[in-house]
């Protein structure tokens, strides 16, 4: 059974510092690994997909890295702004059944303060 | 191209009544999901559907619960005779295809009183 983890709950830096959010999972036996925003009383926005063949996948502030035999990814926001406040969330999905869908992690709420 | 819709966006529901949230997946994607969030808890998947047919409902409770997505129109979630319990963020997402990147809704939030 696939159980995924992230660490910590909630996280808050000063404005400029980098953020490093960390993701586990039990099973390595992924499809891909998805990175989420969810801001307060809002749906969730896709920030990164990493495919289980990938290491990291960029976009521009964000870096996620991928380490499958490890059951670890982490994401990187640099020089964080206050705008980044929100809760982060890592999703996978299996490579075996259930392909549809995804399991998620219970998020890291991050607080940037200026 | 407008994202994936959900409503009403929010719901106010007497125990024992029935509920009905939408989602209309983004254009060209014909794979929805159903995702649940309850208070302070992380998302659960519920159902996995393509058009006219579910492909997983493992997450869906067994009773109360049902889940379609027509041919034509809107993919519908279907709680009936709803609890307190039920009290939660219902997020739909659609995608191309069944390993490809999901893109959820605004969500729609149900209170049962």
């Amino acid at each position: 059974k696939q159980e995924v983890t992230q660490i910590p709950a909630a996280l808050s830096v000063p404005e400029g510092e980098n953020l490093v959010l960390n993701c586990s999972f039990t099973d390595s036996a992924i499809y891909n690994l998805q990175w989420f925003r969810q801001d307060p009383g809002k749906g969730l926005t896709s920030l990164l997909l990493i495919q289980s063949s990938q290491r990291e996948q960029t976009s521009g502030r964000l870096n996620a890295s991928l380490d499958k035999s490890s059951g670890r990814s982490t994401l990187y926001i640099a020089a964080s702004q206050p705008g980044d406040s929100a809760t982060y969330l890592c999703a996978v999905r299996r490579a075996t059944d259930s392909w549809g869908k995804l399991q998620f992690g219970a998020g890291t709420q991050v607080v940037v303060t200026p | 191209n407008a994202g994936v819709m959900q409503n009403p966006r929010h719901l106010v529901r007497r125990r024992g009544q029935e509920a009905r949230l939408r989602c209309s997946p983004m254009k060209g994607h014909s794979h929805v999901y159903w995702y649940r969030q309850l208070p302070e808890e992380g998302l659960k998947f519920m159902v996995y559907l393509q058009k006219e047919n579910i492909i997983d409902e493992s997450g869906m409770p067994k009773e109360r619960f049902s889940a379609e997505f027509p041919k034509e129109g809107p993919s519908i979630l279907r709680i009936q005779q709803v609890v307190r319990g039920d009290s939660a963020a219902y997020f739909c997402a659609s995608s191309s295809g069944e390993v490809y990147e999901q893109y959820f809704g605004p969500g729609t939030r149900l209170t049962v009183t």
